[in-house]
């Protein structure tokens, strides 16, 4: 079946490095996104990693995939408040179908 | 250029009516996806279409459907509303292919 399972929350202080985890159950997705959503708002495609791929880095934004365990992971460098939101991964299992995952509050203390 | 645009972004229906969301993909996306997320969950694929087609379909009941007109805009469509039904509905619009999905802000129904 499709579970793609987050941790709840994660508390950091600001400057900090942020690591938010997934795990996804199809082997056979072709990309694998992070978005970010703020209250009251929808989602924002932060990053994307095609399945082929080990690591993206995009600015503060650190994305690796372990295929084989089926794990993603968004770090984020230099954490600042307005960080502070959902993180959501998801899964691309085909025709654009993405399975998310219920979430990871993101809490940015100074 | 405009992103997604959904219409209305909020909405209070009452139980047994029917609701129309909207949604207007980024010019040249020629495919839209909709999802449904409840409070506190994350969004759940209810449909995705492609040049006018349906191309796929979550586990959501017969109540629920959409359709694709030819400007690529897209309707969604929930007949005898439920309670349960309240949520938020995302439409995300995509170039073609298996790439970027983006997301609109979404309408927030409210069933009462």
């Amino acid at each position: 079946g499709e579970d793609v399972e987050q941790s709840l929350f994660l508390s950091v202080r600001e400057g900090d490095s942020s690591v938010i985890n997934c795990t996804y159950t199809d082997s056979s997705s072709t990309y694998l996104y992070w978005y970010k959503q703020e209250p009251g708002a929808g989602l924002q495609l932060l990053t994307y990693i095609f399945s082929n791929m080990d690591m993206k880095q995009d600015q503060r934004l650190t994305v690796l995939l372990n295929k084989k365990d089926k794990h993603l992971s968004l770090r984020i460098a230099d954490t600042q408040t307005g960080d502070s939101a959902i993180y959501f991964c998801a899964e691309n299992t085909g025709f654009q179908k993405l399975v998310f995952g219920t979430g990871t509050r993101l809490l940015v203390s100074p | 250029d405009a992103g997604v645009t959904q219409s209305p972004t909020h909405l209070i229906k009452t139980r047994g009516q029917h609701v129309t969301l909207r949604c207007s993909p980024i010019s040249g996306h020629k495919s839209v996806s909709w999802y449904q997320q409840v409070l506190g969950q994350g969004p759940q694929f209810i449909f995705q279409y492609y040049e006018k087609e349906e191309r796929g379909r979550g586990n959501f009941p017969d109540r629920f459907s959409a359709r694709q007109f030819p400007n690529y805009s897209s309707e969604l469509n929930v007949n005898a509303l439920l309670l349960g039904d309240s949520a938020l509905y995302l439409c995300a619009s995509i170039l073609s292919g298996d790439t970027e999905a983006f997301f609109g802000q979404g309408t927030r129904l409210t069933v009462v």
